[in-house]
């Protein structure tokens, strides 16, 4: 059963820094590349971050560039997104989810979400 | 704001057809795949490339492409079709960003 498990999230001051992991298993992590989306309380989903099968290729959204990082753990089966200098508007359901990319994201395998709260 | 349009809600009775629409010039250029989402749940892949179904998804659920629209269409509607609908492409850059509509709410009524 291909299984997408996130952790990490919580409760953080502004301009402080949180790490969310994704395990993944079920399926052969290192030929997947990995996206995280993140969803507001009741708003739509944003992409946030998408890595390439090999690492080679990263890329982020405008709104965390420079701020986030992610990064994968092959021997591990696991992806990380470390974030930094978070904001209020930070605050959302991060999903990690397995798939590729091009014209379009085709994320077929999506974790349950991990919830992180910007707040003083 | 979203370089994708969709409209935020739309309703459809039991067992007849709905199209949701996604709008972006970018759509004249790249592919869509398509979301579904129901209450407190992950979204789920239900279209790629326009008109793919992954493996799983039932035939009822159809994509297409005009101009600069992508269209999900749902034939003969089911009650567990009611959720959000999400659209996504590459941004209009080209660059490796890529934009999901605002959602669609389906009701089926």
């Amino acid at each position: 059963e291909v299984q997408l498990v996130e952790s990490g999230g919580g409760l953080v001051k502004p301009g402080g820094s949180l790490r969310l992991s994704c395990a993944a298993s079920g399926f052969t992590f290192s030929t997947y590349s990995i996206t995280w989306v993140r969803q507001s309380p009741g708003g739509g989903l944003e992409w946030v971050s998408s890595t390439s099968s090999t690492s080679d290729y990263i890329y982020y959204a405008d709104s965390v560039k420079g701020r986030f990082t992610i990064s994968r753990d092959y021997a591990k089966n696991s992806l990380y997104l470390q974030m930094n200098s978070l904001r209020a508007e930070d605050t959302a359901i991060y999903f990690c989810a397995g798939g590729d990319y091009g014209d379009y994201l085709r994320l077929d395998y999506w974790g349950q979400g991990a919830l992180v709260t910007v707040s003083s | 704001s979203s370089e994708l349009t969709q409209d935020p809600a739309v309703s459809v009775a039991l067992g007849q057809t709905v199209r949701i629409t996604c709008q972006g010039d970018s759509l004249r250029n790249y592919f869509a795949s398509w979301y579904q989402q129901k209450p407190g749940q992950a979204p789920l892949l239900v279209m790629y490339s326009q008109d793919t179904r992954p493996s799983g998804i039932p035939d009822r659920f159809s994509g297409s492409r005009s101009g600069n629209t992508a269209s999900l269409t749902i034939t003969g509607t089911q009650a567990e079709d009611e959720a959000d609908y999400y659209c996504n492409s590459r941004d209009i850059s080209g660059n490796h960003n890529w934009v999901f509509g605002g959602g669609t709410k389906l009701t089926v009524l």
